[in-house]
């Protein structure tokens, strides 16, 4: 297993366009979640997986963002119609469903919107 | 709402140094605490793991505290080198969010 993987590691698109990242976390690991960083900040909460329900989102996830984790394994994270504020690094990572589990984070997605 | 502040915000020290990263939450109700490094441009680098039954935890020359009923933690770096410059930060977690400080920059120089 090579850890939590996220794709691409890059992505620039114009203002108004939408965009889907995915996810793909460590085998077994139930719970995976999103976070978006910009500069000089720490990660902020988006959104939480247990399996495949959707458990909690953030209030900064507005109805542009949408997340998905059909099955249970892979996630995507899609925003429609993107503002240069959208412009951050989103990190997925995952653990497993035990209280005292390590999370691992992946390499994150770059978002520019230009 | 769970609140994570680390202090300080930058620190620049000498090779060889040892130093203290500090960290402070609001809501006791965690159930482990987390440091992670980040270098530029990259993704979170788990370092160590602190249950909240626990108080400390090691790994080389890194040294956790947790003090859950006082909100603290902390994470001691021994004989600091170059390589060890980076971002740390401090995450409280629960069940279903973690929650994160905005880190200590940490610049170790020759």
């Amino acid at each position: 297993d090579t850890g939590v993987s996220q794709d691409p590691r890059h992505k620039i698109t114009k203002r108004g366009q939408n965009v889907t990242f995915r996810c793909d976390p460590i085998s077994e690991h139930n719970r995976l979640y999103w976070y978006r960083q910009t500069l000089g900040q720490g990660p902020e909460f988006l959104t939480y997986f247990q399996n495949e329900a959707q458990l909690e989102k953030s209030r900064l996830l507005s109805d542009r963002f949408s997340a998905e984790r059909p099955k249970g394994s892979f996630s995507t994270l899609e925003i429609q119609r993107t503002e240069q504020g959208d412009s951050a690094m989103y990190l997925c990572a995952s653990s497993l469903m035990t209280q005292n589990t390590e999370a691992f984070f992946g390499q994150g997605t770059r978002l520019t919107v230009v | 709402k769970q609140e994570v502040t680390q202090i300080p915000a930058a620190l620049s020290v000498p090779e060889g140094e040892n130093l203290v990263l500090n960290c402070s939450f609001t809501d006791s109700a965690i159930y482990n605490l987390q440091w992670f490094r980040q270098d530029p441009g990259k993704g979170l680098t788990s370092l160590l793991l602190i249950q909240s039954s626990q108080r400390e935890q090691t790994s080389g020359r890194l040294n956790a505290s947790l003090d859950k009923s006082s909100g603290r933690s902390t994470l001691y770096i021994a004989a600091s080198q170059p390589g060890d410059s980076a971002t740390y930060l401090c995450c409280a977690g629960t069940a279903s969010k973690l929650t994160f400080g905005t880190g200590t920059r940490l610049q170790v120089t020759l």
